[in-house]
């Protein structure tokens, strides 16, 4: 199995701008977690779903961002509009009924 | 409510040494324990778990943890060290008698072994 996957894996956009990131679990797996992590903050849950239902959104910082699971397989997470404090690696990682975590290899965002 | 505690931001050891990176926890229920490790760059990686059966746990890259329910701890040991397993560390936990699966993590523990 290739792992999650994360795309793209370096995104650097200036303010105001739309930025959309993309997700795909480890076949067989029904839980997909979205988190941040920063030097000041650390590792953030954002949001989680199981079997492609949001459970969980309350890390989600504004309404700026959403996420969606369009199928079983993948996710995204968008930020529309953009801001310079939304730079930081966002990690996707699935599970399988709440055992270990799988994560992805992270995106790096810098928003200018 | 579940948290875990990493008490030591930084943790220096010479390499052939010991290595262990402490881990405190707090469930409401029965804990289920996970143990990652991050390098340079790089998403978290799995290295062991504990749910339920023998309190010392083997996982990956030599490395074991052991989990301490009068403590409720659940520290990560190396015998021995080598350079390579400099690293961030994470300890992770979540109640099984929870139908959540959201993981609490700790704030992280820096590994650094010296040559």
């Amino acid at each position: 199995d290739a792992g999650v996957i994360q795309s793209p894996r370096h995104e650097v956009t200036e303010m105001g701008q739309e930025v959309t990131l993309r997700c795909k679990l480890i076949s067989g797996h029904n839980s997909l977690f979205w988190y941040r992590q920063t030097m000041m903050r650390g590792l953030e849950l954002l949001i989680y779903f199981n079997n492609n239902v949001p459970i969980d959104d309350s890390g989600m910082p504004e309404d700026r961002f959403s996420a969606k699971m369009p199928n079983a397989s993948f996710s995204t997470l968008k930020i529309q509009p953009s801001e310079p404090r939304d730079s930081a690696v966002y990690f996707c990682a699935s599970s399988l009924w709440g055992g270990e975590q799988f994560f992805g290899p992270g995106t790096r965002l810098t928003v200018l | 409510a579940q948290s875990v505690a990493q008490p030591e931001d930084q943790v220096n050891v010479a390499e052939g040494n010991p290595l262990t990176v402490k881990c405190t926890y707090s469930v409401s229920g029965n804990p289920y324990l996970f143990w990652y490790v991050q390098y340079p760059n790089r998403g978290l990686q799995f290295l062991l778990k504990y749910i339920t059966g023998d309190n010392l746990v083997k996982g990956s890259y030599g490395f074991e943890a052991e989990f301490n329910k009068s403590q409720t701890s659940f520290h990560l040991k190396k015998p021995s060290a080598l350079v390579s397993d400099s690293a961030l560390y994470f300890c992770a936990v979540r109640d099984v008698d929870d139908n959540d699966y959201k993981l609490s993590f700790g704030a992280g523990t820096t590994v650094t072994v010296r040559a």
